[in-house]
């Protein structure tokens, strides 16, 4: 089974409009993490969002946030006032138990393709 | 620079040859890890170095795949007798070792095997 899914293979919005990314995950570890990536078409890999399974808000990093659905095991990436340069590839993906040991690896999900339109 | 570093930044060899790739990871970041990206798919995860624990090689895809760190910084990933399904580009990730710090990303290597 795959441990992250994201169903959207490419997605389309307008510029100034809001677009959420579908992101599922599947484990059985009490504690993981949860990362949004944004890879543009020149290649390097950028940080965007974390969520912690133990915490309680949907994380926010300025126009970037989380929704975070525990019981459904779903962490959607919400992008509000889309910006032209937000097109790229977003990876979702986890980490499985606590940090440290054999626990900090990711497992990425097959990416969504994101473009922006004027 | 202050970020994490790869070289080279693409490398073309033929099938057969050994490749060295090289990660120099964020100052102060105790954990490495190396992932692959083909084309147009996520990345998976090859190897995971944390200080001086015995490094996680459960994603090498086989015993020609390698690596070394040496001294807790500079990374070495080797590929021995290339094939052609080696072509890929090879991420290399640093970290701090708490629960909401994310892997920070070199460049990458884009290995092309003819």
């Amino acid at each position: 089974a795959q441990k992250i899914t994201q169903t959207q293979p490419g997605m389309f919005v307008q510029e100034k409009e809001a677009v959420t990314l579908d992101c599922t995950y599947d484990t059985s570890d009490q504690s993981y993490g949860l990362f949004w990536y944004k890879q543009p078409s020149s290649g390097e890999m950028i940080f965007l969002i974390y969520q912690g399974s133990y915490d309680e808000q949907n994380a926010t990093e300025g126009r970037y946030s989380l929704n975070f659905q525990k019981a459904r095991k779903s962490a959607n990436l919400v992008i509000s006032a889309s910006q032209l340069g937000d097109s790229a590839m977003y990876f979702c993906a986890m980490r499985e138990g606590p940090p440290g040991g054999g626990g900090n690896k990711l497992t990425f999900g097959t990416g969504t393709q994101l473009k922006v339109e004027l | 620079g202050a970020g994490v570093s790869q070289s080279p930044s693409n490398k073309v060899t033929e099938k057969g040859k050994d490749v060295e790739l090289r990660c120099d990871p964020i100052s102060g970041h105790t954990a490495l890890y190396w992932y692959r990206q083909s084309l147009g798919q996520g990345l998976e995860f090859l190897i995971y170095f944390q200080g001086n624990s015995a490094p996680d090689k459960s994603g090498l895809p086989s015993d020609r795949f390698s690596a070394e760190r040496t001294g807790g910084s500079v990374s070495t990933l080797t590929i021995q007798r290339t094939q052609q399904e080696d072509s890929a580009v090879y991420l290399c990730a640093s970290s701090l070792l708490a629960k909401n710090q994310p892997q920070h990303f070199g460049d990458g290597t884009r290995l092309s095997i003819l």
